[in-house]
């Protein structure tokens, strides 16, 4: 199993640039997550997944969009990039009751 | 809203020293604790869990106590080496709901020097 798998490790956008981070899991989890993490802030909630086609938003959804096609993939996009969004990006997957599983993160800069 | 707080960093530590990281939560209902540590340049891997009260994680020596009278999870260790040199978080589910949606703590980073 190769887990929780993102794509790309880096990437430096220009403000107003759009892109798509993407995260695949292979262990047919149905819960799937996206966080930011921000020196001394933790990792925040940004949007999660129940299952295919059920998505919602979490603490910090603002900027970023998500869908849930299948099991397996679940992509964050920034429509309109903001150097506020520079952070590293971590997706997890888990399935009910039990731990999340998380990605190697993405680093984003936003210039 | 529910809500978790570690102590501030970065604790620096000798090798063989005892380690103390606190922990607290505010939560709805009855939620599971989790202690997730991170390597530098990595993602976060699962240190420990703990899903009632009075139930004792553990794992690679670290332990914490489910404490709901003091709504605590401290992370402790009796004897760290280098290879614990890492950023500890703590989380929390929304309440009794393990539904993929955590609650994290700002992290700790603990550092050991030989």
């Amino acid at each position: 199993n190769a887990g929780v798998t993102q794509t790309p490790k880096f990437q430096v956008l220009k403000t107003g640039q759009s892109m798509t981070l993407q995260c695949a899991q292979d262990m047919n989890h149905e819960y799937m997550s996206w966080y930011r993490q921000d020196p001394g802030m933790g990792l925040r909630l940004i949007h999660y997944s129940v299952g295919a086609g059920i998505t919602d938003q979490g603490e910090v959804p603002n900027g970023y969009n998500v869908s849930r096609s299948t099991t397996e993939d679940f992509p964050l996009r920034l429509l309109s990039a903001a150097p506020s969004q520079t952070s590293v990006y971590f997706c997890a997957s888990q399935e009910l009751g039990f731990e999340q599983f998380f990605g190697p993160g993405t680093r984003l800069t936003v210039l | 809203g529910d809500s978790v707080t570690q102590m501030e960093g970065p604790v620096t530590l000798s090798e063989e020293a005892f380690l103390t990281i606190n922990c607290t939560y505010t939560a709805t209902g009855y939620p599971s604790l989790f202690w997730y540590v991170q390597y530098p340049g990595e993602g976060l891997q699962l240190l420990l869990k703990a899903t009632k009260a009075d139930d004792k994680g553990s794992n690679k020596g670290f332990e914490a106590t489910y404490r709901k009278e003091t709504t605590s999870f401290h992370l402790e260790k009796g004897s760290v080496q280098v290879s614990d040199s890492a950023v500890y978080f703590c989380a929390s589910t929304f309440g009794s709901s393990n539904t993929g949606k955590l609650i994290f703590g700002q992290g700790t980073t603990l550092q050991v020097k030989p």
